[in-house]
């Protein structure tokens, strides 16, 4: 039992690239969240997913898209990077739609915009 | 919208010392309240969570934390900090707009224990 996975761990793009993180959680949960963490600014929701074929915007989506093709998976987009984009970015995932249920974190991967 | 302030963005305390991180909410209905930490390098894990069952709440690793709602405060507490504590410590809010119930963090604060 993996819980959440996250590739890669680190990346260093240039301005103008594009890419695509994965995220993969083995826990059949429904819902899905991207943050990205920058310093002093604790951690921001990009993104969401209620569950397979599901996407919503959270606090931050400019400069990305999403996609929930397979319940298992959450991918994060950069269509066109940015160094506004440089940050630390977690992916997570949580059983049930409820307010007090436990988010379960990946590791996060690293991307650093030059 | 509910939201989350955490006191001190740095904390340092000596080892075998208390350890108080300090939070405070804001929500106009009863909110859901989380403690995660983050060690180096390391996504977050989940210390303890208020979901309005007891006001007092234990977490793993000698965490507590206590819900004062006179005060709008959960601030987490361990009696005797360890050097294995240091870490990244996010107090958050489960957002019951839409959005999934995302977590709304606070800025964090770093623990620092020293010997």
């Amino acid at each position: 039992n993996a819980g959440v996975t996250q590739t890669p761990k680190f990346r260093v793009l240039k301005t103008g690239q594009s890419m695509t993180l994965l995220c993969a959680q083995d826990m059949n949960h429904e819902y899905m969240y991207w943050y990205r963490q920058d310093p002093g600014m604790g951690l921001r929701l990009i993104h969401y997913s209620v569950g397979e074929g599901t996407t919503a915007k959270g606090e931050v989506p400019d400069g990305y898209n999403v996609s929930r093709l397979k319940k298992q998976n959450f991918l994060l987009g950069l269509e066109s990077a940015a160094p506004s984009q440089t940050s630390v970015y977690f992916c997570a995932s949580s059983w049930a739609g409820t307010p007090d249920n436990e988010q379960f974190f990946g590791p996060g991967t690293r991307l650093t915009v030059l | 919208a509910q939201s989350v302030t955490q006191l001190g963005s740095h904390v340092s305390v000596s080892e075998g010392a208390l350890v108080l991180l300090r939070c405070n909410y804001s929500s106009s209905v009863p909110p859901y309240l989380f403690w995660y930490v983050q060690y180096p390098n390391q996504g977050l894990q989940l210390l303890l969570k208020y979901t309005s069952a007891a006001t007092l709440v234990k977490g793993i690793n000698g965490f507590e934390a206590e819900f004062k709602k006179s005060e709008t405060s959960f601030h987490l507490t361990k009696p005797s900090a360890h050097m294995s504590d240091a870490a990244e410590y996010f107090c958050a809010v489960s957002d019951l707009g839409n959005s999934g119930y995302a977590l709304n963090f606070g800025k964090g604060t770093s623990l620092l224990v020293t010997p």
